[in-house]
């Protein structure tokens, strides 16, 4: 079946710097998902994306559907301790979603 | 708060029983989709159902089975409960369509002694 790839799988970085993580897949997808987790919790959404080459932002995060309609980028800028968690990706090729296994983030103070 | 309500959030049993956790979608989503989060891993795809059909299945064991409700709540049936059910167990729904996205409940932690 489709499978995504998200790298990396974990990071720690310091509080303050910028982070940036991809999802790939070997499929075309119509809609990209960036999800955050924290632990014990739901997933929660944090950014849409529907067309090739688009980017939004939410805040400090930035995504980015990638042109080839197989990748997708999340950046993260001057991070906080609350960044923490489990950052997932998820693709839509058709009706249903495919989900990547996560990059888990640690921020230190 | 995602309108994505699950009970219970909590739920203690032992091996060889049935447990039955409930989904309420958000208003006016017709998809329903479950999912099983062991601890530690990833998002496991078990079910998905549209306006109370069956759309599509994932990884759901026998042992497990799901429906969806006229009024659209769905409920994931798991019997015969063993120590690796333990899990947490994600409902999630969405709008019909390509570009509609994904709301995930707050997820039931089930745990099997």
């Amino acid at each position: 079946g489709q499978q995504l790839n998200q790298s990396p799988q974990s990071m720690f970085i310091q509080e303050g710097e910028d982070v940036s993580m991809n999802c790939t897949s070997s499929s075309i997808f119509n809609t990209w998902l960036w999800y955050k987790q924290d632990p014990g919790e739901g997933p929660v959404l944090l950014i849409a994306l529907y067309k090739a080459g688009e980017l939004t932002s939410n805040g400090r995060l930035t995504a980015q559907f990638g042109i080839t309609r197989k990748d997708s980028f999340l950046n993260i800028s001057a991070s906080i301790p609350s960044d923490v968690g489990i950052y997932f990706c998820a693709g839509r090729p058709g009706q249903n979603f495919v989900f990547g296994p996560g990059t888990r983030l640690s921020v230190l103070p | 708060d995602s309108g994505v309500t699950q009970t219970p959030k909590h739920l203690i049993t032992a091996t060889g029983q049935r447990v039955t956790l409930r989904c309420s979608p958000r208003s006016g989503d017709l998809s329903v989709y479950w999912y099983q989060q062991s601890l530690d891993q990833g998002l496991q795809f078990l079910i998905q159902y549209y306006n109370g059909e069956e759309r599509a299945k994932g990884n759901i064991l026998e042992r497990f089975s799901a429906q969806q409700f006229p009024d659209l709540h769905s409920e994931l049936n798991l019997s015969s409960l063993e120590l690796g059910d333990s899990a947490l167990y994600f409902c999630a729904s969405s709008v019909e369509g390509t570009n509609g996205e994904l709301f995930f409940g707050e997820g039931s932690r089930l745990t099997v002694l």
